[in-house]
């Protein structure tokens, strides 16, 4: 595909309520990024992986914190009992190959809003 | 850990005029990357430029370039001849080498103005 994206663009959730945000990442890379960035501050790690493969999950928050890549192409961060502090912007990255420091091309972001 | 520092929340600069735009890590690692990635107003993120710790030239994107300072780890942006485009959120960050985490600073919001 032309880059990353995700969708939804937005979202409002009830506290308590369970998402689920999606990526597409460029046709063809290997490498997929999840990040969070609250307001005002940069992107925080939170999960990669190589293929379906989930390499690190060290950034995840909590347990309520779930991320997919089940045929190595498109991933799904879902968040169950969404709190009031999970409101962010949530960016997907993904790179061509299993380089770590291989240029990493980012979605537009789901912002998520926890009422 | 390793933090990245981004000491001016906000800064503008005239249309044409040069500005640079600081950062600052902390790391006992000796190779490792550091990036600038420019964050516009619809949000996607763009990586502006990179440096290899090990590479000492300063790299240079067009009119974007660094000042790669290893021993006080610093690494500032130049934009030279700025243009409107130009104003966005910058990010400055750092990856270990062979590392997923790739850690960010809070970033600086440029404003380019005519």
């Amino acid at each position: 595909g032309a880059g990353v994206s995700q969708s939804p663009r937005y979202k409002v959730a009830k506290r308590g309520q369970d998402v689920a945000l999606r990526c597409d990442p460029i046709s063809g890379h290997v490498s997929l990024f999840w990040y969070q960035q609250a307001l005002g501050q940069g992107p925080e790690f939170l999960t990669y992986f190589q293929n379906e493969a989930q390499l690190d999950k060290s950034g995840l928050p909590s347990d309520r914190f779930f991320a997919e890549r089940p045929e190595g192409s498109v991933s799904t961060l879902k968040i169950q009992r969404t709190q009031q502090e999970d409101s962010a912007v949530y960016l997907c990255a993904s790179s061509l190959g299993g380089r770590l420091e291989e240029t990493q091309y980012f979605g537009p972001g789901t912002r998520l809003l926890v009422l | 850990a390793q933090t990245v520092t981004q000491s001016q929340p906000e800064m503008s600069v005239q249309e044409a005029e040069t500005v640079t735009l600081s950062c600052t890590y902390d790391t006992s690692e000796n190779n490792y990357y550091l990036f600038w990635y420019k964050q516009p107003p619809s949000r996607q993120m763009i990586l502006v430029i990179r440096q290899e710790a090990y590479k000492q030239q300063n790299a240079t994107e067009n009119r974007f370039s660094v000042n790669f300072q290893k021993a006080a780890k610093s690494f500032s942006l130049k934009i030279s001849d700025s243009q409107l485009g130009d104003t966005a959120m910058y990010f400055c960050a750092f990856m270990k080498l062979y590392n997923n985490d790739m850690r960010f600073g809070a970033g600086t919001r440029l404003t380019v103005k005519p």
